[in-house]
């Protein structure tokens, strides 16, 4: 079945540590984002590919980082510059375009990342 | 910078009742997004409206879209527990420049009571 995996779904860090979530997707989306959630808040967007080797700063990229090397991959590390990092983290991928089906984006399970 | 918000933020509702969620975006966009998520879980696509007068409906849940007003709304018909979950709108910001952005705005969290 296609569909995003992410991993770890739970992760705890010390503080001073950068730590990397893992996104995957089978679906042969061009676009891949990472977004944050914090408790009953909504979805910040911290990056995202529109294609390979290529990706932009969302509203909230301090302290981030990601690569795309590979279409099915956007891995995020979260850094030591993150000042308040623990967080819900939510990956998703969709196709650009203008089509009915364009950017309705597929989302993996999540990995929620607490700092110690 | 595109800001998207959503009333009310809560919503607690007896079953059997009718209710509307609002969601107000604050620049150009046609194409506008509805996502569930329940508790500890992922999102999950609801609703699609790529034009204004969009209107889709799926169960007990309608959506539509006014894009002169920008103004999406949800409406739940005769509300039963299992829809009781975080409803989001996510606005693409295609028309503000930025390809295949897509901004959500701030949840309602539904809680139907028996």
């Amino acid at each position: 079945d296609g569909g995003i995996t992410q991993s770890p779904k739970y992760l705890f860090r010390k503080e001073g540590q950068n730590v990397t979530l893992s996104c995957e997707q089978n679906l042969n989306h061009d676009a891949m984002y990472w977004y944050r959630q914090d408790p009953g808040q909504g979805l910040r967007l911290i990056y995202y590919s529109q294609i390979v080797n290529d990706f932009q700063k969302g509203d909230i990229a301090e302290g981030y980082s990601v690569s795309r090397e590979k279409k099915e991959s956007f891995p995020l590390t979260v850094t030591s510059a993150q000042k308040n990092p623990t967080a819900f983290y939510l990956c998703a991928s969709g196709r650009p375009g203008t089509g009915s089906g364009a950017n309705v984006l597929t989302f993996g399970a999540g990995s929620r990342l607490t700092v110690l | 910078e595109l800001k998207v918000e959503q009333n009310p933020l809560f919503l607690s509702m007896q079953e059997g009742k009718n209710y509307t969620i609002y969601c107000n975006y604050s620049t150009t966009s046609d194409r506008l997004y509805w996502y569930r998520q329940d508790p500890g879980k992922s999102l999950e696509s609801l609703f699609v409206l790529l034009s204004n007068g969009a209107v889709k409906q799926e169960g007990r849940l309608m959506a539509s879209l006014d894009t002169k007003a920008r103004l999406s709304t949800l409406h739940i018909t005769a509300a039963v527990h299992d829809l009781s979950a975080t409803y989001f709108c996510a606005v693409d910001m295609r028309g503000s420049g930025a390809t295949n952005k897509l901004i959500f705005g701030t949840g309602t969290l539904l809680a139907v009571q028996p």
